[in-house]
């Protein structure tokens, strides 16, 4: 088993529509959360880390759940510019991150 | 964006030469790593550093050596390259190693023949 499982999609919405990103991960001793996203050809960037009590910025809401080892990310109205690669991303007890393969989003006009 | 910057950008040798990639961090970060991301792997971690001299292996250290002698340096070698080792490779910091978001640089293309 994976340590961090997403679905690969690719995940294909209209403009507008809200989308949800799912992530589990294996080790209940990890303690940080992140979601990334990378562009196609480029480096992974920084979205937004995953607090126990949810948190919110702007169009995206991340949600954790440690007693499933669930991750989840919501966008709401999407744009062109959201389409990307989502990575799913837990820190455990050691000095490393554990990336997910990725969820591919493609939002058409 | 943080300062980091990789050196080359893109690459290709021939099958059984050396090769060392460069990252450069101007952030003062403690810890540093280096990724390759290959179709269908995702991102792959091959060494890390905690601080000045001291490295440990990653999940596909295999093939790869790395030295740190300054802060804002941490190099990345492959004794002698092989075609496995075509990929994308990243490098990226962080201040407090996986209790914190770590910063990627802008990547370095490597194709071998």
């Amino acid at each position: 088993r994976k340590e961090v499982e997403q679905d690969p999609g690719p995940f294909n919405v209209p403009e507008g529509a809200t989308v949800a990103f799912n992530c589990t991960y294996s080790n209940s001793a990890s303690q940080s959360f992140f979601w990334y996203r990378q562009d196609c050809r480029k480096e992974p960037k920084l979205l937004m880390s995953v607090y126990s009590s949810g948190n919110e910025d702007g169009r995206f809401t991340a949600q954790l759940n440690r007693a499933s080892q669930y991750i989840s990310l919501l966008i709401r109205d999407s744009k062109l510019s959201d389409s990307a690669t989502y990575l799913c991303v837990v820190g455990g007890a050691t000095n490393k991150l554990i990336f997910g393969t990725g969820t591919l989003l493609a939002v058409q006009p | 964006d943080a300062g980091i910057t990789q050196s080359p950008r893109h690459k290709v040798t021939e099958t059984g030469t050396p090769v060392t990639l460069r990252c450069h961090q101007t952030e003062n970060h403690r810890y540093m790593y280096w990724y390759r991301q290959d179709p269908g792997h995702g991102l792959r971690l091959i060494h890390y550093s905690y601080g000045v001299k001291d490295t440990d292996k990653g999940e596909v250290s295999d093939g790869y050596s790395v030295s740190r002698s300054k802060t804002e340096d941490f190099l990345l070698t492959l004794e002698s390259a092989t075609s496995s080792q075509t990929s994308v490779y990243f490098c990226a910091i962080s201040e407090r190693g996986a209790r914190d978001e770590q910063y990627f640089g802008p990547g370095t293309r490597l194709t071998v023949t």
